[in-house]
C-alpha cells in the first residue's frame, strides 16, 4: 500500500506565501496530483508532477522530489478564496494506476 | 468542459433500504470511480470501473456494489443501507492511460444520511 502524509490544518495571512507539504512512501511511483476542494464542493485539479522539479502555474507551483518521497504545493499572494482543502494523491505502477489520496490539508486564509 | 453529474446532492434513507447513487459523465472517459469522503479520513476508493461491465474493488467495497452498463453511467448501490454509510459520496471520471496526466474530474457529491 501507500502511506501519504499531509498536515491536517494550516493558517496563513492574505497576501503571504504558504507551502503545503506531502510525503509519501510507495514503490513504483507514477505521478503525484494536487487537488483543491472548497467546502461543499467537488475537488478540482491543480497540478501533476511525475519528474523531479518545480512546475509553476500562475500563483500556484508544485514541487516533486522522487528520491525523498516528497512534494509541496506553494501558493503565492494568498487570497481569501484560497481557503480550501488541498489534497495530495499518488499514483503507482501496476494494478489499475489509480491514485491514492492523502487526508488533505485544510488551509485557512486570514485577512 | 467536462461534466460529471450526480443525480442527487442530498439524500436521506432509512436503515435497511436499498440505495442507488447515479453518476453520468459526458466526456467519453473510460475510467469511472466512486469515493466516499469522511472528516479526518479523506477520500477513500469504493469501486473503480475501467470499461463497460468491468469493475474492480477499491479500499472499502464492503456493503456496496456497482453497475456500469453504459460507458457514460456508473451507479453505486448500497444493498442494505446502514448508519455507518452516512457520508459524502463523490463520483469521478478520467481518461485511461498511465504515461501522462490523467486527472480525475469529480461530480458535486451526494451527501447521504442513513437514519
Amino acid at each position: 500500500g501507500q502511506n501519504i502524509d499531509q498536515p491536517t490544518e494550516m493558517t496563513a495571512t492574505e497576501g503571504a506565501i504558504v507551502q503545503i507539504n506531502c510525503t509519501y512512501q510507495t514503490s513504483g511511483f507514477n505521478g503525484l496530483f494536487w487537488y483543491q476542494q472548497h467546502a461543499g464542493e467537488a475537488p478540482t485539479f491543480l497540478s501533476y508532477n511525475v519528474l523531479d522539479g518545480l512546475e509553476e502555474k500562475g500563483r500556484f507551483s508544485s514541487f516533486l522530489s522522487r528520491s525523498k518521497g516528497y512534494s509541496y504545493l506553494l501558493l503565492k499572494e494568498l487570497q481569501m478564496k484560497d481557503s480550501a482543502s488541498y489534497l495530495c494523491a499518488v499514483r503507482v505502477t501496476g494494478g489499475s494506476y489509480i491514485p491514492t489520496f492523502g487526508r488533505g490539508t485544510s488551509l485557512i486564509v486570514h485577512p | 468542459d467536462v461534466k460529471v453529474t450526480q443525480s442527487s446532492r442530498y439524500l436521506v434513507k432509512r436503515t435497511g433500504e436499498k440505495v442507488f447513487l447515479e453518476c453520468v459523465q459526458d466526456m467519453d472517459h473510460e475510467n469511472m470511480f466512486w469515493y466516499r469522503q469522511d472528516p479526518g479520513l479523506g477520500l477513500r476508493l469504493i469501486y473503480f470501473s475501467y470499461d463497460v461491465k468491468m469493475k474492480e474493488k477499491g479500499d472499502i467495497p464492503e456493503g456496496y456494489s456497482v453497475s456500469r452498463e453504459k460507458k457514460e453511467r456508473f451507479s453505486l448501490i448500497l444493498e442494505s443501507a446502514s448508519t455507518n454509510q452516512t457520508s459524502m459520496y463523490l463520483c469521478a471520471s478520467s481518461v485511461a492511460g498511465t504515461a501522462y496526466n490523467t486527472e480525475a474530474f469529480f461530480g458535486q457529491g451526494t451527501r447521504l444520511t442513513v437514519v
